[in-house]
């Protein structure tokens, strides 16, 4: 059963420190998404890669949030320094590139005291 | 509907009955709309979606209606079980990217009465 994993499923931490989240996307999808969701603002798009390559991260705040895929099986969202502002479910998601449909990890929850 | 700030429209119904959520969206030029459910403590799930060039397309108990005159997207659950209690986003691509990118809304509550 494919599924794209994240990790980790909850992550409580202090203002000020790093934060990495990691996901495995499903085998054989070439795109892979970073989404932040919020009571306030639902559904965010933080950054999006394709066949590995970051292709749009303009909802990603740049000074703090970094996103890389080192390589197929591994795409990290990093927050350095975290703020409690952050405190958000992130999820990943992954498809093919020709379609529209989504896979969507499990999430992972932080929240930044 | 669409929510503005942080309550989601909810909508209840009984078992057994029609439900119907509606969605609003924003640009004219969008080529491509999904409906995604989620429940509680999981991640969005694909449940339907229709090119803009048709105005309706069915699933199994699921219905899509796209009219893009008033950019007007509704989801129809036939039969609606208490497994379909969800929140509901219907999701939107914006051409240009020459790839998926959606948009979402920000989602309707669908309460499903015993």
């Amino acid at each position: 059963d494919a599924r794209v994993t994240q990790t980790p499923r909850d992550k409580v931490t202090e203002m000020g420190q790093e934060v990495t989240m990691r996901c495995q996307p499903i085998l054989g999808h070439n795109t892979v998404f970073w989404y932040r969701q919020t009571m306030m603002q639902g559904l965010e798009l933080l950054a999006y890669f394709r066949n590995r390559a970051p292709l749009d991260d303009s909802g990603m705040p740049k000074d703090r949030f970094s996103a890389e895929m080192p390589d197929a099986t591994l795409a990290t969202l990093k927050i350095q320094p975290s703020e409690p502002r952050d405190s958000a479910v992130y999820f990943c998601a992954s498809g093919l590139v020709n379609t529209g449909e989504l896979f969507f990890g499990e999430g992972s929850r932080l929240t930044v005291l | 509907g669409e929510s503005v700030g942080l309550h989601l429209p909810t909508l209840s119904v009984q078992e057994g009955d029609n439900s119907i959520i509606n969605c609003a969206y924003s640009n004219s030029a969008s080529d491509y709309f999904i409906w995604y459910k989620q429940e509680s403590g999981k991640g969005p799930q694909f449940i339907i979606d229709i090119r803009s060039n048709m105005d309706k397309r069915q699933g199994q108990r699921v219905t899509v209606l796209l009219n893009k005159t008033v950019k007007h997207l509704s989801l129809q659950i036939a039969a609606t079980q208490p497994g379909d209690s969800a929140v509901y986003f219907c999701a939107e691509n914006r051409p240009g990217a020459g790839s998926y990118q959606l948009t979402f809304g920000k989602g309707t509550k669908l309460s499903v009465i015993p």
